[in-house]
Formats: structure tokens, sequence, C-alpha cells
């Protein structure tokens, strides 16, 4: 059972556009919702992350969106560029050390100058 | 300096060997983690460890142990390698929210890639 679906699989978007990558959830009892960026032959990087008591999060280009009626959220990446392509994950959690981080499968976003 | 380190980066091994991969964190985090990643990225995560006592074990095969000597170290021994364990290991740590921590955030190493010939 995948508990965390996110779409699409790969992405490809010109430069200055705005990217986005969407995510829907199973669990109501997730918390928190982080989103990693990773770069090739690197480790997964905490890029931004929300809470459910707020609906949007903005960090420089980046804003999560969170609609927890819908159980859903997503990551728009605005002013896209080409060091932006990374392959990104979203995520999500319940609090506490004994609940795992569950993923979803990932993102290719290529940027094109 | 490095926050989560992994050694080594490149393991290549035969088949029915047993290898170790290391993992050590300087974040004073109270939290340490085990992700596989396939070849097609999809991350998943293996084990836990909390104060040094195991408390996520998903469904991993018996032949894979983790250990941890102290809160800042969590290692990785395999047993009898075989194919499908190729695959890239990522360690994390994080810092528990009941222990004072802010954030779930997990910090993540730069990954070993294990290939099983």
């Amino acid at each position: 059972q995948q508990q965390v679906k996110q779409s699409p699989q790969s992405l490809i978007v010109q430069k200055g556009g705005i990217s986005i990558i969407n995510c829907a959830y199973e669990n109501t009892a997730f918390d928190y919702f982080p989103w990693y960026q990773q770069f090739p032959g690197k480790g997964p990087a905490l890029l931004i992350a929300i809470r459910p008591d707020v609906s949007e999060k903005k960090e420089g280009r980046f804003t999560i969106s969170f609609n927890k009626s819908a159980k859903q959220f997503s990551l728009h990446i605005m002013d896209s560029q080409p060091g932006d392509s990374a392959t990104y994950f979203c995520a999500a959690k319940r609090g506490g050390s004994n609940y795992k981080l569950t993923f979803g499968k990932g993102t290719l976003l290529t940027v094109n100058p | 300096d490095t926050a989560v380190s992994q050694t080594p980066k490149y393991l290549v091994t035969q088949m029915g060997n047993d290898k170790s991969i290391k993992c050590e964190q300087n974040l004073g985090h109270d939290t340490m983690y085990w992700y596989k990643q396939d070849s097609k990225k999809f991350l998943k995560i293996m084990f836990s460890y909390n104060n040094k006592e195991l408390i996520i074990n998903e469904t991993v095969p018996n032949r894979f142990s983790p250990k941890s000597p102290d809160k800042a170290h969590l290692n990785l021994h395999i047993n009898s390698l075989e194919l499908g364990d190729s695959a890239v290991y990522f360690c994390a740590s994080s810092q528990d929210r009941r222990a004072g921590g802010s954030t779930d955030t997990q910090y993540f190493g730069p990954g070993t890639r294990l290939t099983v010939l």
C-alpha cells in the first residue's frame, strides 16, 4: 500500500517557468510534510516542509500548498532555473521518533535553459 | 564540517560476501536511520535507532543487521550479499521533537553505492 502518491514521474520545464509537483496521502495521522531535493550522486536534502495547521508556506522561489480536506499537497517552483534540475521527493510523517518518514516515488525535474 | 558521513562511498563485492557500511553524525541527534534507494530512485526506510535502541525495523531480510555502538554511530552489516542488494544506501539522522528538536527534519549522508556482482 503506497501511502504517499507523487506525480508526475518526470517534468520538463523551460527556464523561468513554474514547476508543479503534486502529492496525495492517505494516513490522516500524518502531521509533517517535507519536500526533499536530491542531486545526482548526493543524498536527499530538505527543501521545505509544512505542518497541517497552515495552507501555504513560501521560502524564496519554493512554495508548498497544502489542502488538508483533500489530503493533498504540492510543491511550486517559481522562475525555475537549470540549477533546480534534480529529483524531488515529497514525504509524510507522524510526529515522534517511533514513526517513519514515508516517501513518494520522486519526480525528476529537468529545467531547460 | 560534514554533518552525516558514510564510508565507503562505493562498495563493489561478490555475491555471498559479508560487508559493512559505517555512518557517523556530528549533529548531536538522537535518532539515526538507514534507507535503501533502488535503481528507480525509490527511497525506503530499513531501520531506525533512537538513543542506541532499535525502534523501526521494516521488512528487511535478517541478513541485514544494524549496530549502534553509541548515539553518533549507526553501522549496517550485510551477510551473504545477493544481487538484489545492489542499491544506494543512505544513513540519516534527526532530533526527536519530544526531545526538544524543533522539527522532524532528517539529514541524509552522501550515500554508499553497493554493487554486488
